[in-house]
């Protein structure tokens, strides 16, 4: 069974720093791209980050360009978020996905709150 | 970027009846190579994650009642629930994914019974 599980979430100042993690789980994960996607507070879907198989692309939205970096470790089936200099509009669910395209799994997200 | 615009964003449909909700691309999502349109349907209910219901704007996720269709090509695509259930109260995003540089989503379209 396919597992994508978040963790890291939380609060933080705005400035602050916040690393996700998203351990996976029931399928090759160096198989596949993956993907960010996060969802404001009653707001619809937006699409954060992915990265390649092997790590060597990795694209971003152009809010979150030279502020968040998305990274994964093959050998330990897990993907990664560092959310840099965040901002009150960063405050949102963040899903991990398995791929960017027709995505047919997703964790249940972890909460990001960016506040004083 | 690609823009998605849905509409409407909302919709009332009573019970069995047929619900039409529509996804506009900013500009072509059909790879011309390969002839096939780069659009996904999701359906969020509150609480969850979206849910995958139709990819490469017509072919039904394993295990989505058929009751979901998805049709278009070009710029302009439609999901259709043929016979409204109860169940099927959520909102619905459409997605583009025709550049993996900057995939992107439509705004929503809140389904209710009417």
């Amino acid at each position: 069974e396919v597992q994508l599980v978040e963790s890291g979430g939380g609060l933080v100042q705005p400035g602050g720093s916040l690393r996700l993690s998203c351990a996976a789980s029931g399928f090759t994960f160096s198989s596949y791209w993956m993907s960010w996607v996060r969802q404001a507070p009653g707001k619809g879907l937006e699409w954060v980050a992915n990265i390649k198989e092997d790590g060597s692309e990795k694209f971003y939205v152009d809010s979150v360009k030279g502020r968040f970096t998305i990274s994964r470790d093959n050998a330990k089936n897990s993907l990664y978020l560092q959310m840099n200099s965040l901002r009150a509009e960063d405050t949102a669910v963040y899903y991990c996905a398995r791929g960017s395209s027709g995505v047919g799994y997703w964790g249940q997200g972890t909460l990001v709150t960016v506040s004083s | 970027d690609i823009v998605m615009t849905q509409s409407p964003d909302s919709l009332a449909v009573s019970l069995g009846e047929r619900a039409t909700i529509n996804c506009k691309s900013s500009r072509s999502i059909l790879y011309s190579s390969n002839n096939k349109n780069y659009l996904a349907w999701y359906q969020q209910k509150p609480g969850q994650p979206p849910k995958l219901l139709i990819y490469w704007a017509s072919t039904r996720e394993s295990g989505v009642p058929d009751r979901f269709s998805g049709s278009g090509s070009g710029t302009d695509f439609t999901l259709t629930i043929s016979s409204l259930q109860a169940e099927d109260v959520a909102v619905y995003y459409c997605q583009q994914y025709y550049s993996t540089l900057s995939i992107t989503f439509g705004q929503g379209t809140r389904l209710e019974i009417k």
